[in-house]
């Protein structure tokens, strides 16, 4: 069975300091990985995918296939960044998303 | 180009009763997939639509149904609805299948009383 575990539900940091919120999944074959994120009062959207391995507003993740995770990385939080924050899972051949229960981000000034 | 609609924003209905829920695609998009979210389970898989026929399908009651049109919008429909129904249901379409990007509408909030 597919699954995502995002084990923080909150997450709080101060501005500057580094981020990282933790996505580990279950999946036999070979996934594709995502990290969404939804500001307050706005549509969830696409941050990363794994496959791209790019940057975006300064985050990073890296698939790591031996420890089946995907953690999400900054290394100096700005306060734009406090939002909430979902990893997904999608299964080859399949548009279906298996999402975590999402880790809320608070960065504090 | 405008981004994935979906309307109405916001329905209020009672216990027992039906809903039906809208979603026009990006233009182009040819794949349309719904998802619930709730705040106790999350986002959960509703349904995938491609080419006017249902791909896919998430664990949910029978009651959850839904279909896409020749114009690639989609309805969802919830039939009998119950206290647990009430989420927020967001409609994601994507270019087709395979490793498409999935662009999310601002979802329809939907609470029954």
């Amino acid at each position: 069975a597919q699954r995502v575990t995002q084990p923080e539900k909150l997450l709080s940091v101060f501005k500057g300091a580094p981020v990282e919120l933790k996505c580990n999944y279950s999946y036999s074959g070979s996934p594709e990985l995502f990290w969404y994120v939804q500001y307050s009062r706005q549509r969830l959207q696409l941050l990363l995918r794994h496959i791209s391995r790019e940057s975006i507003k300064g985050f990073t993740a890296d698939l790591n296939k031996g420890e089946t995770s995907f953690h999400l990385k900054k290394p100096f939080a700005q306060e734009e960044d406090s939002a909430m924050y979902y990893c997904a899972l999608r299964s080859q051949g399949a548009q279906k998303l298996v999402f975590g229960q999402g880790t809320r981000l608070t960065i504090n000034p | 180009k405008a981004g994935v609609t979906q309307t109405p924003r916001y329905l209020i209905k009672t216990r027992g009763q039906q809903v039906t829920l809208s979603c026009s695609p990006i233009s182009g998009h040819r794949s349309v997939s719904w998802y619930q979210q709730t705040p106790g389970q999350g986002l959960q898989f509703l349904f995938e639509y491609f080419s006017e026929t249902q791909r896919n399908k998430g664990n949910f009651p029978g009651r959850f149904s839904g279909r896409q049109f020749s114009n690639s919008r989609s309805e969802m429909n919830v039939s009998t609805l119950e206290l647990g129904d009430s989420a927020l249901y967001l409609c994601a379409s994507s270019l087709g299948q395979g490793r498409r990007k999935l662009f999310f509408g601002s979802g329809t909030q939907l609470s029954v009383l």
